[in-house]
């Protein structure tokens, strides 16, 4: 079964770090382009960042700078590493496949002093 | 950055009517490899997106027929044919063709 599930939320502080993971299965991380999305409580769908299979990265201009999108194809898992936290970074982040066919159930950030 | 536009925000619907979102973009989504990567996903409360429509007309697995999607260049259209109580959510359409980009979303009540 294809599945990805996310973890690495919490409570931080504004200025702070933290490292998502997306554990994928069923399917290869590092033969599909992969996404991270958010949703602010109450918003819509943001995308934060993608990772093609050749390693090109990209960022939203909001994140840029300060977030890393990487893999591990030995894990087959998806990363998000997250520096200099605004109370705005607060969302819940997706992780998904490709052009969004699959999506894990998201991990909650809170960004609060 | 292609920016995604959907009317309305907010669409009161009556269960067995059909009901249409419309979607556009700020610039042409057909990809260099011939391919429009526009889709459609539903978001009902307290769950993750769901794809709907991927290439603005292929219904991914599982999808009722419904729901059906056209479209073409910046101006696209999802219908569903006769609203049902579990179509209750947030759409959303998505350009696949430079990164990603998500519209604001429309509200579905009933």
């Amino acid at each position: 079964e294809v599945q990805l599930v996310e973890s690495g939320g919490g409570l931080i502080q504004p200025g702070g770090s933290l490292r998502l993971s997306c554990a994928a299965s069923g399917f290869t991380v590092n033969n599909n382009f992969m996404s991270w999305v958010r949703q602010a409580p109450g918003k819509g769908l943001e995308w934060v960042s993608v990772i093609y299979s050749g390693g090109t990265t990209y960022y939203a201009d909001s994140v840029k700078g300060r977030f890393t999108i990487s893999r591990d194809n030995s894990k087959n898992t998806l990363y998000l590493q997250m520096n200099s936290l605004r109370a705005e970074d607060t969302a819940v982040y997706y992780c998904a496949r490709k052009f969004a066919d699959v999506w894990g159930k998201g991990t909650t950030v809170t960004v609060s002093a | 950055d292609v920016v995604m536009t959907q009317s309305p925000l907010s669409l009161p619907v009556t269960l067995g009517q059909p009901a249409s979102i419309s979607c556009r973009s700020s610039q042409s989504l057909v990809h260099s490899d011939g391919n429009t990567y526009l889709n459609w996903f539903q978001q009902r409360p307290g769950q993750s997106p769901r794809r709907l429509i991927y290439k603005v007309s292929n219904r991914d697995s599982g999808v009722p027929d419904r729901f059906s999607g056209s479209g073409s260049g910046t101006d696209f259209t999802l219908k569903i044919s006769r609203v049902e109580a579990e179509d209750v959510g947030v759409y959303y359409c998505m350009q696949g063709q430079q990164s990603l980009t998500f519209g604001q979303g429309t509200r579905l009540e009933i």
